[in-house]
């Protein structure tokens, strides 16, 4: 069974301040992973995807993840916060394997202080 | 290229009673997903077709729940009779290959 474990259900940086949004997963399996933002009133937006190529993986908005498996993490980061980048992101986990569900973690809120 | 659709974007029922709900995919996508967002909580997968069959519905309350996708393309969700804890966003999200990609959901409120 696969699981996504995402350390703090709120972080808060300041504009221009580093951001990071940790996300341990669990498979038994080589995995997929992807992050997602949502706004509020919206649905899920793809951020980036993880699927066994390069490890350091670039998305939109800046963001960009690395996925290291010794340490079972792929972990969110943006070098520089926006005050639009306030919103909650999901970790989430699949592979290519069985019926391949797509499962989520409890998601981190950004709050970014001006 | 269109997007998820889901309609209606927000319902309010009172409990006992019955909804549904519509997803139209993105065109060619042979997988989809319905999740249940409860407020301060990550989507739930509720169940999840492959063309037209259904490949996991584990979480599925399948007492009250229901779900089709009739000829592979658009699906509907049913919950009846409703419940109060089953105020939540519905998701729906397709996927081609791997991720997926979502509707902007239906929040229902059940009071």
């Amino acid at each position: 069974a696969q699981s996504v474990t995402q350390l703090g259900s709120h972080v808060s940086v300041s504009e221009g301040a580093l951001v990071l949004l940790r996300c341990n997963y669990s498979s038994s399996v080589p995995p997929y992973l992807f992050w997602y933002v949502q706004y509020p009133n919206q649905g899920l937006q793809l951020l980036l995807k993880y699927t066994s190529a390069a490890t350091l993986v670039k998305g939109i908005n800046g963001f960009e993840a690395e996925f290291k498996k010794s340490e079972t993490s792929f972990h969110l980061t943006k070098p520089s916060a926006h005050m639009s980048d306030a919103a909650e992101y999901f970790c989430a986990v699949t592979n290519l394997q069985g019926a391949q569900k797509l499962v989520f973690g409890q998601g981190t809120r950004l709050t970014i202080n001006p | 290229e269109a997007g998820v659709a889901q309609s209606p974007r927000y319902k309010i029922i009172e409990k006992r009673q019955s909804v549904a709900f519509w997803c139209n995919p993105i065109s060619g996508h042979a997988t989809l997903y319905w999740y249940q967002q409860i407020l301060g909580q990550g989507p739930k997968l509720l169940i999840q077709f492959q063309n037209n069959g259904v490949v996991d519905d584990s979480q599925l309350p399948k007492d009250r729940f229901s779900a089709e996708r009739l000829k592979g393309v658009d699906s509907t969700l049913k919950i009846q009779p409703a419940k109060l804890e089953d105020s939540a966003v519905y998701l729906c999200a397709s996927s081609l290959i791997w991720g997926a990609f979502f509707g902007q959901g239906t929040r229902l409120t059940v009071v």
